[in-house]
């Protein structure tokens, strides 16, 4: 089985500033690792993943975020927070390795609402 | 590509009466989730297909649920009969799974059906 905790259901940056937003996961066996973005209103849309080999994986609009199997965290950042990151942020896990025979079902973080100040 | 469609957007019913939520894939994806978002809970796995098969009902919260996929273009999620705590967000998701590493790479996301059920 597999969890994820997201540290801070809000995070408030000013424009410009350092976004980082947290994640830890738990899992029984190597994750496949996920950051999404939720826009209002909209589906969720994926930012970024980590699958193997480097752990530091980049995404779009300027995100990138860190493998560490140590500290089991992959945590999100973006060096300069602008106004249209203002969303909601899911980290998700899906298990990889042994447990194969087909597609396996995401397991989401409760989410970061990102606050851009201006 | 019109990415993964869902109908309706909006639904509002009654207590007692019968939903179905509709989702069209991507073409040519062969795996399919449905997902519920609510405040309390956050974002849950229902089921998933693979292949047009379920392979993971577990997350279902009871009977009154039922899921089906007919053929790789179509899946309903059906509640019957509905009541208030149902109110919440539906999505549907597709992937692609490669039947050689039985990964999953990243799912695409609809824009949801918003259930309110009075």
């Amino acid at each position: 089985a597999q969890s994820v905790t997201q540290l801070g259901s809000h995070v408030s940056v000013s424009e410009g500033a350092l976004v980082l937003l947290r994640c830890n996961y738990s899992s029984s066996v190597p994750p496949y690792l996920f950051w999404y973005v939720q826009y209002p209103n909209q589906g969720l849309q994926l930012l970024l993943k980590y699958t193997t080999g480097a752990t530091l994986v980049k995404g779009i609009n300027g995100f990138e975020a860190e493998f560490k199997k140590s500290e089991t965290s992959f945590h999100l950042t973006k060096p300069s927070a602008h106004m249209s990151d203002a969303a909601e942020y899911f980290c998700a896990v899906t298990p990889f390795g042994e447990s194969g025979g087909g597609a396996d079902g995401l397991t989401f973080g409760k989410g970061t609402h990102l606050i851009i100040q201006p | 590509d019109a990415g993964v469609i869902q109908s309706p957007r909006h639904e509002v019913t009654e207590m007692g009466q019968e939903v179905t939520l509709r989702c069209k894939p991507i073409s040519g994806h062969n795996s399919l989730f449905w997902y519920r978002q609510t405040m309390m809970r956050g974002l849950e796995l229902l089921i998933y297909f693979n292949n047009n098969v379920p392979i993971d009902d577990s997350g279902m919260p009871e009977d009154r649920f039922s899921a089906k996929m007919p053929n790789a273009s179509f899946s309903t999620l059906k509640i019957q009969p509905s009541e208030p705590r149902d109110s919440a967000v539906y999505f549907c998701a597709s992937s692609f799974v490669l039947e050689a590493t039985s990964r999953v790479y990243e799912q695409y996301f609809g824009p949801g059906t918003r259930l309110t059920v009075t």
